[in-house]
C-alpha cells in the first residue's frame, strides 16, 4: 500500500502571500487531518475532512481553509501568511471505523515565511 | 482546559531500558497514542491505549491509568536508532479523529 505523500516538501514565502499545500492519502483511507508543529512543538490540529467535508477544527483563522477531493487527497490552502506560519505542515490519513483510528502521517511540507 | 506534560529531554545507554512519562488533563478522552518521530522525518505510530494497564509490542510497551491521567512508553534493548522525538497524544473525546499532542521527550542514546 502506498504511504501518505505531501508536496511540496519545502517552500519559501513571503508576507502577505498564499500558499497550497497537497496531500495525497493512504490507499484506502477516508478521513485526512492537517496538522502545524512548530520547531521543538508536537503537531496541532489544524482540521479533519471526511467525505469532503471539514467536520473538526481546531484553534486555527479562517484564513486556514482546506479541501478534500473524491479521491481523498487534499490541499491545504493558507492566506495572508505571516511570519509565525512558519512550521512544519503534516497531512495525516486514517480509516474512519478503524477500533484504533491511529494517524498515519506524510513527510510533511516544511514552509518558511520571510 | 487541555494540557500534556512530558519531559523534554532524556539521555539513556544502549542496551538500556528507558521509560518515558506523560500527564494529561483534557476536557475529554477516547484513546492515548504514542508516536516516534527523528528528525526531520513524519511521526510514526507506535501504540495505542484506550483501556487502563500494559501493552507490549516488541521491545515497546505502553501503559495507561485514566484514573492518574498518567501514561507511559517503556522502551527496552535499546538501539542507536531509538534517538528520536517521542510523542504523547490524547484523542479528543469528539467524533472526529483530533489528537492532541505532547510537546515531545528527545532521547539520545549514547553507546
Amino acid at each position: 500500500e502506498t504511504g501518505v505523500t505531501q508536496s511540496p516538501t519545502h517552500l519559501i514565502k513571503t508576507r502577505g502571500q498564499q500558499v497550497t499545500l497537497r496531500c495525497s492519502s493512504q490507499s484506502g483511507h477516508n478521513t485526512v487531518s492537517w496538522y502545524q508543529q512548530a520547531l521543538g512543538q508536537g503537531p496541532q490540529f489544524i482540521f479533519q475532512y471526511y467525505r469532503e467535508e471539514e467536520n473538526g477544527r481546531g484553534n486555527f483563522p479562517p484564513r486556514f481553509s482546506g479541501l478534500q477531493f473524491p479521491n481523498y487527497s487534499s490541499e491545504l490552502n493558507v492566506n495572508a501568511l505571516e511570519l509565525d506560519d512558519s512550521a512544519l505542515y503534516l497531512c495525516a490519513s486514517s480509516l474512519q471505523g478503524r477500533e484504533t483510528g491511529e494517524l498515519f502521517f506524510g513527510e510533511g511540507s516544511r514552509l518558511t515565511v520571510l | 482546559g487541555q494540557n500534556i506534560d512530558q519531559p523534554t529531554e532524556m539521555t539513556a545507554t544502549e542496551g538500556a531500558i528507558v521509560q518515558i512519562n506523560c500527564t494529561y488533563q483534557t476536557s475529554g478522552f477516547n484513546g492515548l497514542f504514542w508516536y516516534q518521530q527523528h528528525a526531520g522525518e513524519a511521526p510514526t505510530f507506535l501504540s495505542y491505549n484506550v483501556l487502563d494497564g500494559l501493552e507490549e509490542k516488541g521491545r515497546f510497551s505502553s501503559f495507561l491509568s485514566r484514573s492518574k491521567g498518567y501514561s507511559y512508553l517503556l522502551l527496552k534493548e535499546l538501539q542507536m536508532k531509538d534517538s528520536a522525538s517521542y510523542l504523547c497524544a490524547v484523542r479528543d473525546l469528539r467524533g472526529y479523529n483530533k489528537l492532541i499532542f505532547g510537546a515531545g521527550t528527545r532521547l539520545a542514546v549514547h553507546p
